[in-house]
């Protein structure tokens, strides 16, 4: 079973551009998490799809992050413009069950570092 | 107040010793509790997950939750250098936010040959 890809691994932009974030799921996993964790602080919740759906969004910074998942399938975090604090490793998580049911967890991408100058 | 509060660590243990790790969190409702080993530049990696009172174990390792003193635990026993890592816990938050993990910041476990 192929696990939770994200790309790119690394992206370094400089402040005012635009950066595009990937995550594909493991196939089947209608659950789809994007979390961040910024230098020295704890991972912090993004958002949550089911499907297509957003779930959960409370957790986006501000309207400069924008996360689709047209189909259902994989899904993309958009930063326009990226600002210097928006740096931190973005990762992505999937599950077949949301974790309110039980104590299922997540799978995690291996995430992608992305470096604002 | 921290919402997940870890020891940064870093805890040191030969090999072959009980490490233990600690996490206490504030929301006494919270229902299920995970502890992730992360390896330098990888990504968390799900060890054990817990979410009734006492203790729950799994090969080496054994989680123990408390839930009147909002603490949970991880022991792993014969520690073995391939155990060096950072343990994440995450909390699954109350009702309406139950489908979101809460972490901690990681303690760091190095674990001497």
């Amino acid at each position: 079973e192929a696990g939770v890809t994200q790309f790119p691994s690394h992206s370094v932009i400089e402040k005012g551009q635009t950066v595009t974030l990937r995550c594909d799921p493991i196939s089947g996993h209608d659950n789809l998490y994007w979390y961040r964790r910024v230098m020295g602080k704890e991972i912090k919740f993004l958002l949550h799809f089911v499907k297509e759906s957003k779930q959960d969004e409370s957790g986006m910074p501000n309207n400069r992050f924008l996360a689709e998942r047209t189909g259902g399938t994989y899904s993309t975090l958009k930063v326009q413009p990226a600002e210097l604090e928006d740096s931190g490793v973005y990762f992505c998580a999937s599950s077949q069950h949301p974790v309110a049911r039980g104590a299922y967890g997540y799978t995690f991408g291996s995430g992608t570092r992305l470096t604002v100058v | 107040q921290k919402e997940v509060e870890q020891n940064s660590g870093p805890l040191s243990v030969p090999e072959g010793a009980i490490a233990s790790l600690n996490c206490t969190y504030s929301d006494r409702v919270s229902q299920s509790f995970f502890w992730y080993r992360q390896y330098s530049g990888k990504s968390p990696e799900l060890i054990m997950s817990i979410y009734s009172n006492g203790d729950k174990e799994d090969g080496r390792f054994t989680a123990q939750l408390n839930k009147a003193s909002q603490y949970v635990s991880l022991l792993i026993r014969d520690s073995q250098p391939s155990d060096s890592a950072t343990y994440l816990c995450a909390v699954r938050g109350r009702a309406g936010n139950n489908r979101k993990l809460i972490w901690g910041l990681g303690t760091s476990l190095a674990v001497n040959p």
